[in-house]
């Protein structure tokens, strides 16, 4: 039972270099998501998808990209990687919005000298 | 906008200490709440949640009360162990399909000290 699984665990880049990270859930999910987690921030959501085929920008888009051209993946990119996206990225998933719980993968720990 | 406001940690207690973690929010509308616990190296795993005012989620020993009053969702557990340490983030949804919105609180870090 996987659940949610992303790749990979840990990465580290230099400055305008680009990455894309991958997101991929088993559990036949409409929405997911990706989100950064900062010390003292909380959780802040980057984008979001409500189905396959569809990206709607969060609360901290800039400098990211997403593609979800199939349901059960949901890839988040960095085109121009820059020192304030060091960051843990975590995926989501979730049946439907409303009070649907949200599955979460264990994150990547990103750090960009 | 919506938000999500809860104490700032972090909290350190004894075994069998007795917690609260306070939550209060900011909504438009009537909003679900939940609390998510992360615990080391991990992503956030859903702990409890309540959908309507007067609702009480409960799960491993943990409650909280949806207060619509006093619009908060405190987290209590009356005898707390080792194995709670851990984040906790209180979070509110709100709407649906493509305005669907799920806001997290900056989270609380929990240390049970044996």
């Amino acid at each position: 039972n996987a659940g949610v699984t992303q790749t990979p665990k840990f990465r580290v880049l230099k400055t305008g270099q680009s990455m894309t990270l991958l997101c991929a859930q088993d559990m036949n999910h409409e929405y997911m998501y990706w989100y950064r987690q900062d010390p003292g921030m909380g959780l802040r959501l980057i984008h979001y998808s409500v189905g396959e085929g569809t990206t709607a920008k969060g609360e901290v888009p800039d400098g990211y990209n997403v593609s979800r051209l199939k349901k059960q993946n949901f890839l988040l990119g960095l085109e121009s990687a820059a020192p304030s996206q060091t960051s843990v990225y975590f995926c989501a998933s979730s049946y439907a919005g409303g009070n649907s719980p949200l599955h979460f993968g264990n994150g990547t720990r990103l750090t960009v000298t | 906008g919506n938000s999500v406001t809860q104490m700032e940690g972090p909290v350190t207690l004894s075994e069998e200490a007795f917690l609260t973690i306070n939550c209060t929010y900011t909504a438009t509308g009537y909003p679900s709440l939940f609390w998510y616990v992360q615990y080391p190296g991990e992503g956030l795993q859903l702990l409890l949640k309540a959908t309507k005012a007067d609702d009480k989620g409960s799960n491993k020993g943990f409650e909280a009360t949806y207060r619509k009053e006093t619009t908060s969702f405190h987290l209590e557990k009356g005898s707390v162990q080792v194995s709670d340490s851990a984040v906790y983030f209180c979070a509110l949804s709100i709407g649906g399909g493509s305005n669907y919105k799920l806001t997290f609180g900056k989270g609380t870090l929990l240390t049970v000290n044996p």
